[in-house]
């Protein structure tokens, strides 16, 4: 299976940063590769499809970018209602895998 | 509006067996792949299967291939888990979630609220 491992594991900012999570694949995925948002509780929210589609309603402070390995999720100025975990998910292969998830904290 | 709502989940022993469902409705079932996605209380996401819109082909997690088998009535517009052999590390919610794309199998997009399973002795 393909491994996706995320970076950081945990992050602690404040309003207004640009923050940038990291995902890297054990082996190239093209631009399979989507950004969820979860918060406690909830189910997750799909934010980001193939590496930089942002899906209909998202904000646009979010972004992603990469092909082959290496992607990331940017978001621009942080909100208040952003602070959350965030996983990446490919789909290139059968199975599919999540990154291990990264929890933004408040700062 | 897409709506998915997870049932069956509870309390069960190691060995024993569970069926999970998801009823679906807001859109045509049998247009969309579904998934089922597990998260272990505190742990992140772990996919755990997938099936084809018209059934005609499933993939699983390496974690519960053999034991777990997913299913579909898309004339009932429901999902269907079925696990056996449960252990302790299956413990956990279990989401039902819809296809980003009719026909085709990408990723989760619409999620349900998920059932709880736990497995103890």
């Amino acid at each position: 299976a393909i491994q996706m491992t995320q970076s950081p594991s945990s992050l602690s900012a404040s309003v207004g940063d640009r923050v940038t999570i990291t995902c890297r694949a054990s082996q190239a995925i093209r631009n399979d590769l989507g950004w969820y948002q979860q918060k406690p509780g909830k189910a997750p929210k799909l934010l980001i499809s193939v590496a930089s589609s942002l899906q209909s309603g998202v904000p646009s402070r979010f972004s992603g970018s990469g092909s082959g390995t290496d992607f990331t999720l940017t978001i621009s100025s942080l909100q208040p209602e952003d602070f959350a975990t965030y996983y990446c998910l490919q789909d290139h292969n059968y199975p599919q895998t999540f990154g291990q998830g990264t929890k933004l904290e408040i700062k | 509006q897409v709506q998915l709502v997870e049932s069956g989940g509870g309390v069960v022993q190691p060995g024993t067996s569970l069926r999970l469902s998801c009823a679906a409705s807001g859109f045509t079932l049998s247009n969309y792949a579904m998934h089922w996605v597990r998260q272990a209380p505190g742990k992140g996401l772990e996919w755990v299967a997938v099936i084809a819109y018209d059934g005609s082909y499933e993939y699983y997690a390496d974690s519960v291939k053999g034991r777990f088998a997913i299913s579909r009535v898309n004339s009932n517009n429901t999902l269907f888990l079925q696990m056996n052999s449960l252990r302790a590390e299956d413990t956990a919610m279990y989401y039902c979630a819809r296809d980003r794309l009719d026909i085709v199998a990408t990723i989760p997009d619409y999620w349900g609220l998920g059932t709880l399973v736990t497995v103890s002795s």
